[in-house]
This record gives structure tokens, sequence and C-alpha cells, in this order.
């Protein structure tokens, strides 16, 4: 099976709670900022976005928070479910060397318990 | 439907040989990506193109090669000088670089070396 995700730190949570993932970023530079999900055997799926001239976004049962002070951003996933097993990551997009790039986080696996 | 794909999904390579990784997008974006995933680690830029017949190395270019002769297409050879090719690679795609929109993934290639 998929080997990916395999000693990323893991996150477990009964169903029906909300579960709350971080991540920190480097670059002072970054100004926008993704969260994706990724299922095993998979490539990444977009969840939400936010601009750095925002610290809170909501879509549905997730919110993203941003914290440029501290560069952190998290994402909150309400009602957790079965279905929102999988590694999430997130990603800072901003000029790195001269040129934009994406800068992506490891990753944390979220394991929904029944 | 719009989306990037990319083939094969499972690919094995004897020692000393070069493969070539398939990604197409029929998504209109100028700028390609390809990563590479490791157990535990994020993804890791081997090369981008911002634009046909452009591409530059990403931070671990060292034993691949990449074309961009379409603006949909971005292959992906992994030579022989590439020590440790066993990993999945992903390709992506977004609008332009500088666009500050999410990178749209494809499905990943699983390459192991027998």
């Amino acid at each position: 099976g998929e080997s990916v995700g395999l000693h990323l730190p893991t996150l477990s949570v009964q169903e029906g709670d909300n579960s709350i993932i971080n991540c920190a970023y480097s670059n002072s530079a970054s100004d926008y900022f993704i969260w994706y999900k990724q299922e095993s055997g998979k490539g990444p799926q977009f969840i939400i976005d936010i601009r750095s001239n925002m610290d809170k976004r909501q879509g549905q049962r997730v919110t993203v928070l941003l914290n440029k002070t501290v560069k952190h951003l998290s994402l909150q996933i309400a009602a957790t479910q079965p279905g929102d097993s999988a590694v999430y990551f997130c990603a800072d997009y901003g000029i790195t060397s001269g040129t934009y790039k994406y800068i992506f986080g490891t990753g944390t696996r979220l394991k929904v318990l029944a | 439907d719009g989306g990037i794909t990319q083939s094969p999904k499972y690919l094995f390579r004897k020692e000393g040989q070069n493969v070539t990784l398939s990604c197409e997008q029929n998504l209109n974006h100028d700028a390609m990506y390809w990563y590479r995933q490791d157990p535990g680690q994020g993804l890791r830029l081997i090369y981008y193109s911002q634009i046909v017949n452009d591409f530059q190395k990403g931070d671990i270019a060292e034993g691949y090669s990449v074309s961009r002769e379409k603006k949909e297409s971005f292959p992906l050879t992994v030579t022989s000088a590439q020590k440790n090719p066993t990993a999945f690679y992903l390709c992506a795609s977004s609008i332009a670089t500088g666009g500050h929109t999410e990178a749209f993934f494809g499905q990943g290639t699983r390459l192991t070396v027998v």
C-alpha cells in the first residue's frame, strides 16, 4: 500500500468531534496559504485557502486560521467524519530566492475513530 | 472534465534505465510542476515550468530532466543518474506563477526500482 505518511504525526479524534491540525511556516514573504487533503495512494486535493490580508476563512465544515505574527496556520474540521481520515498538509506561497514557490509542510495524519 | 492526468500509476525501473513519467493537463494552466514525495517528508520540487518552452530546476533536480514543448504536457524523465528514484511522483499545475491560486495535482505515479 501507499507508504506516504508512514512517519507523520498522527491526530486521532472521535467521530463527531472537532479536529484541529496545525502548521508552521517560515517564509515571511509568503502571502497565500493552502490546505490539502491526501488520501492513501492519491494526489493531494485542495480543501481551503487564505490570503495574508485575512486571519480567518470558513468553508463547508472547515475553517482556516492564519496568525502571521507567529507564522502559524491551522485547519479546523467540524464534526469529523470517517471520510476525513487522510493526511493533511499546508502549503505557503510566496517569493523564495527571487521565484514564486509553493512550500509544503510534512503533513499530519488524521485518524477518525468510530 | 478538466483535470491533470498522470500515467502510469505504477512504474518499475531496472537499475541503469531511464524512465519517463507522463503529465497532461487540460486546465489551460501556464505553470506546471513536478514534486517528489517520500515518507515523512513534505513535497520536494524537482522542476517547474512557467510557460511553454521554458523550465527551471527545483530543489532536487539532479538525476531528472523535463521538457515543455506543449502547454498541456510536462513529462519527467528519471535518468540512471538518479541514485534513489523509488518514490511517489506528483505533477501539478497552476494558472501562473505569481497568480496566488492553488496548485492542482494529478493522482501520482509510484516509481519502484527493481
